[in-house]
């Protein structure tokens, strides 16, 4: 079953205006999860990483005051996108490793499509 | 972070063994090779993960050679479902902090 959970799985809005993902590790606590973009016929780009308890680290390119990552628990990354403009439509995926070390791979949410009008 | 190059794509029939080469000629001695699958509109899925010679399951075997400059998956018998993005990626499986990086990835059509 899922391990990470993201939602909303797809939303629409108006131009000029805020949206926010929920990105949740489940049965697990991570410490870190990692914010991905996907454009169409692309591959993921990595935007940030989220750290609970203290703020994100961006990718460069990535505005981080378009982008707020907040990590309040550890068990919830949220990714909000600010004054959203058509150009920021893409697909928004949150990841998270599941145990620290061990060679634990990523696991990775269903994806956010958002779409701005 | 090791880079990573794959075939942009391949084309298989039902029920042949597919082979998916991956180089990552500058891995380092801690990094361990991943591979994802990804369906459209949808999140990667772990499907392998190994850091030397073989490693099978359920869904598919991983070859590393000594060298460990490249890393082949290996799916038997596939199937039209198998139809995908296939993503290798490098990296320090031991730091819970280091991001996979993304590369290309290899587009599988399996056709009937």
């Amino acid at each position: 079953g899922a391990v990470v959970s993201q939602h909303p799985s797809r939303v629409i809005c108006k131009s000029g205006t805020s949206v926010k993902i929920e990105c949740r590790s489940l049965d697990f606590q991570a410490t870190t999860m990692f914010w991905y973009r996907q454009f169409p016929k692309q591959s993921l780009m990595l935007m940030a990483t989220s750290n609970e308890g203290s703020k994100a680290t961006y990718e460069q390119g990535v505005e981080k005051d378009k982008f707020l990552i907040n990590h309040a628990s550890l068990t919830l990354s949220t990714l909000t996108v600010t004054s959203a403009h058509p150009e920021d439509s893409s697909f928004y995926i949150c990841s998270a490793r599941r145990g620290q070390g061990a060679h634990s791979p990523l696991h990775f949410g269903n994806g956010t499509r958002l779409t701005v009008t | 972070l090791a880079k990573t190059t794959q075939p942009i794509s391949m084309d298989s029939y039902e029920g042949q063994e597919v082979n998916i080469t991956c180089s990552h000629n500058n891995i380092a001695t801690n990094d361990y090779i991943t591979w994802y699958q990804q369906f459209p509109s949808q999140g990667p899925r772990f499907i392998i993960q190994g850091y030397k010679t073989k490693v099978t399951n359920e869904v598919a075997s991983l070859f590393i050679p000594a060298d460990r400059k490249s890393s082949t998956l290996s799916l038997p018998r596939v199937s039209l479902s198998d139809t995908a993005v296939y993503y290798c990626l490098v990296g320090d499986m031991d730091s819970g902090n280091t991001p996979l990086v993304f590369g290309k990835g290899t587009r599988l059509s399996v056709i009937a």
